[in-house]
């Protein structure tokens, strides 16, 4: 049972576009949210994180949106760069447990 | 600045030998956390500590799985009798008192052949 869903094992986009990768959570007593990147060979680094009390956060180029109604989260890189390829994680915990739960990963390239 | 540190980075083992891993975790971080990868997953919880306490464990760290952290700094993960099924990237993450991020280590890389 995945309670956090990445649809979308790839994304591929120009340099100085958009990126927008989405992740979608079943469990309801998720109340925090991350973002992390990866590198092959290397940990997964934090990006970005929301509460389930906002609806939106803001880091530079990173921002990502909760619509808690749907389920649903997104990341959006403004403007993507070549050094943005990597796999994107979205992970999720909740009430008293810190534990993250991870989706499967979504691989971003941005091609110059 | 010194992150999470694992090591090693990498380990290559025969089937049924024991290996051990060690973390270190950011400097005052009172969580720590071991999470497995494997190919095409993302990491998936295996157990954490809040100072000493091993407070949860999941259902995917068998009998064969031991992990500690005596004095509520380092932690050791430690599988006996190893399998191919443990061929993974290991990973470790501290939180600091208060916070909601976690912060990776770069993983000790197992290959049990």
């Amino acid at each position: 049972d995945q309670q956090v869903k990445q649809n979308s094992p790839s994304l591929s986009v120009q340099e100085g576009r958009i990126s927008i990768l989405n992740c979608d959570y079943t469990n309801s007593m998720f109340d925090y949210f991350l973002w992390y990147k990866k590198y092959p060979a290397e940990g997964p680094t934090f990006l970005i994180s929301i509460s389930s009390i906002k609806d939106k956060n803001e880091d530079g180029r990173f921002t990502v949106f909760l619509n808690k109604s749907a389920k649903h989260l997104s990341l959006h890189i403004v403007p993507s760069q070549p050094g943005d390829s990597a796999v994107y994680f979205c992970a999720a915990s909740g009430g008293s447990n810190y534990k993250l739960t991870f989706g499967k990963g979504t691989l971003l390239t941005v091609n110059p | 600045d010194t992150g999470v540190s694992q090591d090693p980075r990498h380990k290559i083992t025969k089937r049924g030998q024991n290996v051990t891993f060690r973390c270190d975790p950011i400097s005052e971080h009172n969580r720590l956390y071991w999470y497995r990868q494997t190919l095409g997953q993302g990491p998936e919880f295996l157990t954490y500590f809040q100072n000493e306490a091993q407070l949860e464990k999941s259902r995917l760290l068998s009998d064969r799985f031991s992990a500690e952290r005596p004095k509520g700094s380092f932690s050791t993960l430690e599988i006996q009798r190893t399998e191919q099924g443990d061929s993974a990237m290991y990973l470790c993450a501290s939180e600091s008192r208060g916070g909601w991020e976690q912060y990776f280590g770069p993983g000790t890389r197992l290959t049990v052949t």
